[in-house]
């Protein structure tokens, strides 16, 4: 079945620095790439997401890159600040439409932004 | 934003008894999800529900599992009987489904089967 391997299990950044965290995807037939953002002790908070049909989306200080050839994604989180520390988790899924849509996640990327 | 609500926040069974997990989900929303985390693992997929029935399951969702939302009341995730290996913490998870992808967690109910 579909695997979603995520790269980095901790990142450590100074604030004001960009921070990058890489997944790869298995299934080719992949097409929705959301990422989620999960706070000590809170729910996973949705953060931005990405369709196949594109290959970058930006919403604010934050930037999805799909590379479908590469079966790779990545969010890069720019100018940071110490309230993006968090985990933030990827996640890929096929089901795309009206069948609903079942995320296969990555593993985590613990974000530490130091002031 | 939108929000789903979970019940319990946490709950402690013996091994062998039935558990009941309630979810309230978005209001608008159609689709809803239940997933699965063991402590340091992966977040895993058990099961997707549209207008009154299962669509999709993973191989974790053993017989033990069912799911309801009786007239638009809670969904809900029963397991009966328990077993040591489930626990872990539970999200539900629900989406619009109509073009709109993005799921809204609930902050997980953290069953632990002793």
């Amino acid at each position: 079945g579909e695997k979603v391997e995520q790269h980095e299990s901790t990142l450590s950044v100074r604030e004001g620095d960009s921070a990058v965290i890489n997944c790869t995807y298995t299934d080719t037939a992949s097409s929705y790439f959301p990422w989620y953002k999960q706070e000590a002790g809170k729910s996973l908070h949705f953060v931005i997401d990405i369709r196949s049909n594109v290959d970058r989306k930006q919403s604010q200080r934050l930037i999805v890159l799909l590379d479908k050839k590469a079966k790779r994604f990545s969010l890069h989180i720019t100018a940071t600040q110490p309230e993006d520390s968090a985990i933030y988790f990827c996640a890929a899924s096929g089901n795309y439409g009206s069948s609903g849509n079942k995320l296969i996640f990555g593993i985590g990327t613990l974000l530490s932004v130091k002031p | 934003g939108p929000k789903v609500l979970q019940i319990p926040s946490h709950q402690i069974i013996d091994m062998g008894q039935m558990v009941t997990l309630n979810c309230d989900p978005v209001s608008n929303h159609l689709y809803f999800y239940w997933y699965k985390q063991i402590l340091g693992q992966q977040m895993e997929f058990l099961v997707n529900f549209y207008n009154g029935k299962v669509m999709e399951k993973s191989k974790l969702f053993k017989d033990q599992f069912s799911v309801e939302r009786p007239d638009g009341s809670y969904f809900t995730l029963k397991i009966q009987p328990t077993a040591l290996e489930d626990s872990a913490v539970y999200f539900c998870a629900s989406s619009t489904g109509t073009g709109g992808l993005e799921q809204y967690f609930g902050p997980g109910t953290r069953l632990t089967v002793l």
